[in-house]
């Protein structure tokens, strides 16, 4: 099945930084999705985003709803080491009952 | 507390061997997912249930079988058909009704070949 494309694939950073990733696609969903997994864990839900153009935060994790539909945005502001781990998107269209297309992850890799 | 629970944590499959992955969620969600994940790559859903004794296959349910006797459960069974099963195994479930609301999922099952 399709898989959105995701970047970048992986990142190795300093703490302290700032991360931004997104995801993108060539057809529209109605929802995106982003989920953070640690290691050996399942994914675990971070932001929903049911709105384009919607902007919304949990703590230092922001994500944007792209205005065309087609993409979302994931930033995270002054990383810490326990930000380490993969996140997924993933995007969800009303007409595909409650599949979801996910993206292939970024992996981040946060430096003490 | 609520939760979706897979079991077990790790599994060994000798060559030729059946074997069957636990998922039992307390949520009373009405479908179901199992989803496979190999390294540096996304989820991809091998089967899903919207209702008690029903189930659909997903994209890659070749060498895969489940059931849905329960709403709590939906077993997944690794056949000898699936000739490369080593991947780590995910279980989700979502609500159906109202508004739409995202999958969660359990903290998977990793398999691996003896």
């Amino acid at each position: 099945g399709q898989q959105l494309n995701q970047s970048p694939q992986s990142m190795f950073i300093q703490e302290g930084e700032d991360v931004s990733m997104n995801c993108t696609s060539s057809s529209i969903f109605n929802t995106w999705l982003w989920y953070k997994q640690d290691p050996g864990e399942g994914p675990v839900l971070l932001i929903a985003l049911y709105k384009a153009g919607e902007l919304t935060s949990n703590g230092r994790l922001t994500a944007q709803f792209g205005i065309t539909r087609k993409d979302s945005f994931l930033n995270i502001s002054a990383s810490i080491p326990s930000d380490v781990g993969i996140y997924f998107c993933a995007g969800h269209r009303d007409n595909a009952g409650n599949m979801l297309t996910f993206g292939g992850g970024t992996r981040l890799m946060v430096k003490p | 507390d609520g939760g979706i629970t897979q079991s077990p944590k790790y599994l060994f499959r000798k060559e030729g061997q059946n074997v069957t992955l636990s998922c039992e969620q307390n949520l009373n969600h009405d479908a179901m997912y199992w989803y496979r994940q190999d390294p540096g790559q996304g989820l991809r859903l091998i089967y899903y249930s919207q209702i008690v004794n029903d189930f659909q296959k997903g994209d890659i349910a070749e060498g895969y079988s489940v059931s849905r006797e329960k709403k709590e459960s939906f077993p997944l069974t690794v056949t000898s058909a699936q000739k490369n099963p080593t991947a780590f195994y995910l279980c989700a479930s979502s609500h159906l009704q109202g508004t739409w609301q995202p999958q969660h999922f359990g903290d998977g099952t990793r398999l691996s070949i003896l």
